[in-house]
């Protein structure tokens, strides 16, 4: 059974901290993986798809590095603002490159004023 | 602006009582995938179609049907919902397999 580990579950941090979360998945056959932002009351919205390991992509503040070895990826946010303030998903592909979506369980950031 | 419509935003029902929840999408994408998410846990994916190819996840207990009558449009029926079924139902979309989903608001369903 394929699973796909995020840490920590939550976390509380000051407007202007810079935080970071991690993802494990199966560092096996790996294709792809995939990091969602979910704010309260919206939609999931999709962050960054990662292939090559080693890969590192980056949009405004936040960025996020693969490491398909190992089987991790990070998230980083930089002076987090209460904007950023919503529940961070990572999804891997199972059974190939067109495979669905295994998700984590997220986390939960609350950024305070 | 193309997106990922589903309604209701939230929807009681009784236990028992057959409940549809709606999704609707603009991005004429082939995909579509109906997720359950309960508290705390990661979404669940329940089924999905491929235009008019329905693949059902092994577990999905058979209480889950869906509806796919044309692209835009999908539907998630619970036949006789139970006290365990109260979740989130997310919808999405993609344009082919494997690529980038798109997601509904979801619909918060309550059991009674």
């Amino acid at each position: 059974i394929l699973n796909v580990e995020q840490s920590p579950q939550s976390l509380h941090v000051q407007e202007g901290d810079s935080t970071n979360f991690t993802c494990s998945f199966p560092s096996s056959n790996f294709y792809a993986l995939h990091w969602y932002r979910w704010e309260t009351a919206k939609s999931p919205e999709a962050l960054f798809v990662m292939t090559l390991n080693g890969d590192e992509k980056k949009k405004g503040r936040i960025s996020a590095t693969l490491n398909t070895k190992e089987g991790y990826s990070y998230l980083y946010i930089k002076g987090s603002q209460p904007e950023d303030s919503a529940t961070y998903l990572c999804a891997f592909p199972y059974g190939g490159s067109q495979g669905n979506l295994i998700f984590g369980k997220g986390t939960k950031l609350s950024v305070k004023p | 602006d193309a997106m990922v419509i589903q309604n209701p935003r939230y929807q009681v029902t009784q236990f028992g009582k057959p409940v549809t929840l709606s999704c609707s999408q603009t991005l004429n994408h082939n995909v579509m995938y109906w997720y359950q998410q309960k508290s705390s846990q990661a979404p669940k994916l329940l089924f999905h179609y491929y235009d008019k190819d329905f693949n059902n996840e092994a577990d999905t207990p058979d209480n889950f049907q869906s509806r796919r009558p044309n692209t835009s449009f999908c539907f998630l029926d619970i036949r006789s919902p139970g006290l365990g079924d109260a979740a989130m139902y997310l919808c999405a979309t993609s344009r082919d397999e494997g690529e980038t989903q798109y997601f509904g608001p979801g619909t918060r369903l309550l059991v009674l």
